[in-house]
């Protein structure tokens, strides 16, 4: 079964630092996502992406954050300077269409840890 | 404002019994619901959605049922077993406002008991 990967699966920063968090979405899909969790809590969308940019966004996903697909295959969340408040579990999610015939399928989640 | 949110943090079944799980939703623009699965470690998992012109919708062992009047969406889960233990989610689109962003409740923990 087609499955959406995330590297790493952990990674520990200090805070200030730099991180790019990778996603391998799956092959035929048109529609990709960043969503987190913070721990305990609920999962919380940060961007979408279609056509090589993005087609929406939320309030958390400031001027720190970006997105990329920089081939055909990966689909990339850089954060450049990262904060304590940015410790959370990234998903990384993808769907063939959007709207409601659109089921998002998600990774297994990049966790973060900033010091 | 908008909101999913769910009644019971936490549900404890026996093993075998049905389940409900609950959530209440507050954006009237909402027209497209779904309910995931969360188990520990992992992603998210689709398990069903419903549309807002329909009222129930049935799956393998799962029922999602709507009621738009008072904005309230459940999770019905025949027969649970141990494998069902997990955090389940509601999340709502509103297509109608062009927000296609899913916004998820705040989760409810199943804990199925032997």
């Amino acid at each position: 079964e087609p499955e959406v990967t995330q590297t790493p699966s952990h990674q520990v920063t200090q805070m200030g630092q730099e991180v790019i968090l990778r996603c391998v979405p799956i092959s035929n899909h048109l529609y990709f996502y960043w969503y987190r969790q913070i721990l305990g809590q609920k999962v919380e969308f940060l961007v979408s992406f279609y056509n090589n940019e993005i087609s929406e966004k939320s309030e958390i996903f400031d001027d720190q954050f970006s997105v990329e697909r920089p081939d055909g295959s990966n689909f990339t969340l850089k954060i450049r300077s990262t904060k304590l408040e940015d410790s959370a579990m990234y998903f990384c999610a993808s769907s063939l269409t959007s709207g409601s015939t659109g089921e998002l399928f998600f990774g297994e989640g990049s966790r973060l840890t900033v010091l | 404002g908008e909101s999913v949110g769910l009644h019971l943090p936490t549900l404890s079944v026996q093993e075998g019994d049905n389940s409900i799980i609950n959530c209440a939703y507050s954006n009237s623009a909402s027209d497209y619901f779904i309910w995931y699965k969360q188990e520990s470690g992992k992603g998210p998992q689709f398990i069903i959605d419903i549309r807002s012109n329909m009222d129930k919708r049935q799956g393998q062992r799962v029922t999602v049922l709507l009621n738009k009047t008072v904005k309230h969406l459940s999770l019905q889960i025949a027969a649970t077993q141990p494998g069902d233990s997990a955090v389940y989610f509601c999340a709502d689109q509103g297509m109608d406002t062009g927000r296609r962003a899913l916004t998820f409740g705040s989760g409810t923990r199943l804990q199925v008991q032997p």
